[in-house]
C-alpha cells in the first residue's frame, strides 16, 4: 500500500538557518504530493503541492520538488523564521484510492530567535 | 475562506458513555468529509470517508459500530464514539473536500477526547 516516510524529529534551528525536511514515498500509482503545516492550536493547512513528476511546489519561501526517480519530496527553505515553528506533514494522494491522503508521521520544527 | 470548524475542541467523558463530535464547513459545501485519528507524536490515521447522503466508508480495522459517522448535509458531518473506553482517548480531526474539487482537503482544528 501507499506510505510516506519522514525524517525523524524534532528539528531545532536558529533564525535564518537553512531548512531541509526529507520525505520519501511509496505508491502504486502516480500520486500527488503535499506538505501540510500545523501551527500550535490550529488545524492542518496546505503549505504546497505538486501533482506530477518534476513539478515544484512553493509557498511562503518553502519549496519542494516532486522527484519520481528518487520517490522524494523534500521540503526546503533558505532562511527560516521563528514564525515557521510548527509541525510539518508530508502526504500523498493516490487518485486511484478516492484521493485519500496518506500522511507521514510529521516533524516538529522549532526556530530560535 | 475554506474554514472547517469542530465542536467541541475538548471533551472528557466517562467510560461506557457516548460522545458526539461535529465537523462543519463554514463557507463552502463539502461533498466529502474525512475523519482522522492522531495519536501523540504519530501521524494522522484515516478512519473513514463520508459522502453527503450516503453511508461512510471505513478503513480496515476501524469498527463502524463503535465510530458512527453521519454526513447529513453538505456542511455537517458528525462522529459519535459509542460506549467509549479509555483506549478511545485520542485527538480526532476532520477534513472536508469542497464540491467540484478533486484533492484539496481543508482541516478542522481537532477535538481532544479523554475517556476516564
Amino acid at each position: 500500500g501507499d506510505s510516506v516516510t519522514q525524517m525523524e524529529g524534532p528539528v531545532t534551528l536558529s533564525e535564518e538557518a537553512f531548512l531541509t525536511i526529507n520525505c520519501t514515498y511509496t505508491a502504486t500509482g502516480y500520486p500527488s504530493l503535499f506538505w501540510y503545516v500545523q501551527y500550535p492550536g490550529e488545524g492542518l493547512q496546505l503549505l504546497l503541492k505538486a501533482t506530477k513528476a518534476d513539478d515544484k511546489g512553493s509557498n511562503k519561501g518553502f519549496e519542494a520538488t516532486y522527484r519520481k526517480e528518487t520517490t522524494s519530496f523534500h521540503l526546503e527553505k533558505g532562511s527560516v523564521q521563528v514564525s515557521d515553528s510548527a509541525v510539518y506533514f508530508c502526504a500523498l494522494s493516490d487518485p486511484g484510492a478516492n484521493s485519500k491522503l496518506t500522511f507521514g508521521k510529521g516533524i516538529t520544527l522549532s526556530v530560535r530567535p | 475562506g475554506a474554514v472547517v470548524s469542530q465542536h467541541p475542541s475538548w471533551v472528557i467523558c466517562k467510560s461506557g458513555t457516548s460522545v458526539k463530535i461535529e465537523c462543519r464547513s463554514l463557507d463552502f459545501q463539502a461533498t466529502t468529509m474525512f475523519w482522522y485519528r492522531q495519536f501523540p507524536k504519530q501521524s494522522l490515521m484515516l478512519m473513514a470517508t463520508s459522502n453527503e447522503g450516503s453511508k461512510a466508508t471505513y478503513e480496515q480495522g476501524v469498527e463502524k459500530d463503535k465510530f458512527l459517522i453521519n454526513h447529513a448535509s453538505l456542511t455537517l458531518s458528525t462522529l459519535t464514539v459509542t460506549s467509549a473506553h479509555p483506549e478511545d482517548s485520542s485527538f480526532y480531526i476532520c477534513s472536508a473536500r469542497e464540491v467540484g474539487t478533486s484533492y484539496e482537503q481543508y482541516f478542522g482544528p481537532g477535538t481532544r477526547l479523554t475517556v476516564t
